[in-house]
């Protein structure tokens, strides 16, 4: 079946360094893929997206790539900030609902 | 931000009695989802919805069970709770894309409510 993996961490990095969050993923066919963040007591909420291989989804300085090749979808942000501490998932889609699939979650936390 | 409530945002209860969490939006989506979140086991999908009336189990739907009656309400009952089930549940929304092309018209992102804390004792 579908599946995903990610660094699980957690990550702790110094205000302004470079962000990496690994992830891979197997599937059948042909996913969707995404990230998304969890800042504590919430919900999730999409982060970015990308639908096809060589896609790039960005938002909010973080960026990933859909690398069909290497099966990958690794999150990166060239500088972080404290307010970027949260939990990130990254996750598939390939058919409603029965297989939306996460991965366990990535903890980031940023120091001053 | 995507429309949706759910309630209540806390509750802590007893084991064997029923509970009923309720999750409500107003973005007219057509599919909604049921999740759990534990540590360690990240998100799991509980049941889903494809329409009213129209549910299917997910990975983890044994002792619970779900209603849709309207379109912008998706229930989740556990009909006798049991301390396994002391969880954050957490409801998604989302809706297929008619202008995408047909390959990604159902691989659209899905949309999170705030979550509902349940402590069952």
């Amino acid at each position: 079946g579908n599946s995903v993996t990610q660094m699980e961490g957690p990550v702790t990095l110094s205000e302004e360094a470079f962000l990496t969050i690994n992830c891979t993923y197997t599937a059948t066919g042909y996913p969707s893929l995404f990230w998304y963040v969890q800042y504590p007591g919430e919900g999730l909420q999409l982060l970015l997206k990308a639908t096809k291989a060589d896609d790039k989804g960005s938002n909010k300085g973080f960026e990933a790539t859909y690398r069909k090749e290497t099966t990958s979808f690794h999150l990166e942000k060239g500088s972080v900030q404290v307010s970027d501490s949260a939990v990130y998932f990254c996750a598939l889609s390939e058919n409603y609902g029965q297989n939306f699939v996460f991965g366990p979650g990535t903890r980031l936390s940023v120091l001053p | 931000d995507a429309g949706i409530t759910q309630s209540p945002r806390h509750k802590v209860t007893e084991t064997g009695t029923p509970v009923t969490l309720r999750c409500h939006q107003t973005e007219n989506h057509r599919y909604m989802y049921w999740y759990r979140q534990d540590p360690g086991h990240g998100l799991r999908l509980i049941h889903y919805s494809y329409g009213v009336k129209d549910t299917d189990k997910g990975e983890v739907s044994d002792g619970y069970s779900v209603s849709r009656s309207k379109t912008e309400d998706f229930l989740l009952t556990l009909e006798s709770a049991t301390s396994s089930q002391t969880s954050v549940y957490f409801c998604a929304i989302s809706e297929p894309d008619p202008t995408a092309p047909w390959d990604e018209y159902s691989n659209q992102p899905q949309h999170f409510g705030d979550g509902t804390r349940l402590s069952i004792l």
